[in-house]
């Protein structure tokens, strides 16, 4: 079955600190894929999306994606944390045609001052 | 430019009742999705409407229903409530029903059924 996994439920970062949170998918063809954040009471909010090209996906709010296909990742970076920065990250994918996303578990980030 | 909006914000609601979520799109997007969001879990695509045409629907039973007007805003309907209903509803909009469209998300509908 298409799914997306987040290995990482929690985890804990310093201001200022390196960021990386972790996404596998599991399709047939390489799919369309995506980061969102989650505030409390917010709605989810896009910060980048790689549909083809280059690997190396720029974002919003200092953040950048990597997709290797080879490891059927697609991981999200950040080189230094804000505090403004604690969420929930989802990562998601379609496949096909449709506008379908199917989204991992989520990421819950808490960044200590 | 407005964004997404839904209503209510929050509801409570008891087994068995029925309960309609609303949703306006974005300005020039005819394109509308329902997620449902679990505690603690990714948001599960429940369906997307087109042009006021049903365009795909993920692992809901039947009692999940949903409308799409001509001004491209929409409803959800859930019948028959159930306590593992009780979750966050997310609709989406995007200027399209392509892959390759953007969703924007509203800030969702907390539903509790007690």
């Amino acid at each position: 079955a298409q799914s997306v996994t987040q290995p990482d439920i929690h985890i804990t970062v310093s201001e200022g600190a390196s960021l990386e949170l972790r996404c596998n998918y599991s399709y047939g063809a390489t799919p369309y894929l995506f980061w969102y954040v989650q505030s409390p009471g917010q709605g989810l909010q896009l910060l980048l999306k790689y549909f083809s090209g280059d690997t190396l996906v720029q974002g919003i709010k200092g953040f950048e994606a990597e997709f290797k296909r080879s490891q059927s990742s697609f991981n999200l970076r950040k080189p230094s944390v804000h505090w403004s920065d604690a969420a929930e990250y989802f990562c998601a994918a379609f496949t096909g045609g449709g506008n379908k996303l199917t989204f991992g578990t989520g990421t819950q980030l808490k960044v200590e001052l | 430019e407005t964004g997404v909006t839904q209503s209510p914000t929050h509801l409570i609601k008891t087994r068995g009742q029925q309960v309609t979520l609303r949703c306006s799109s974005q300005s020039g997007h005819n394109t509308v999705s329902w997620y449902q969001q679990a505690l603690g879990q990714g948001p599960q695509f429940i369906f997307q409407y087109y042009r006021e045409e049903e365009n795909g629907r993920g692992n809901f039973p039947p009692r999940f229903s949903g409308l799409q007007f001509p001004n491209y805003s929409s409803e959800l309907n859930v019948n028959a409530l159930e306590l593992d209903d009780s979750a966050l509803y997310l609709c989406a909009s995007s200027s399209s029903g392509g892959a390759l469209e953007t969703q924007y998300f509203g800030p969702g509908t907390r539903l509790l059924v007690l």
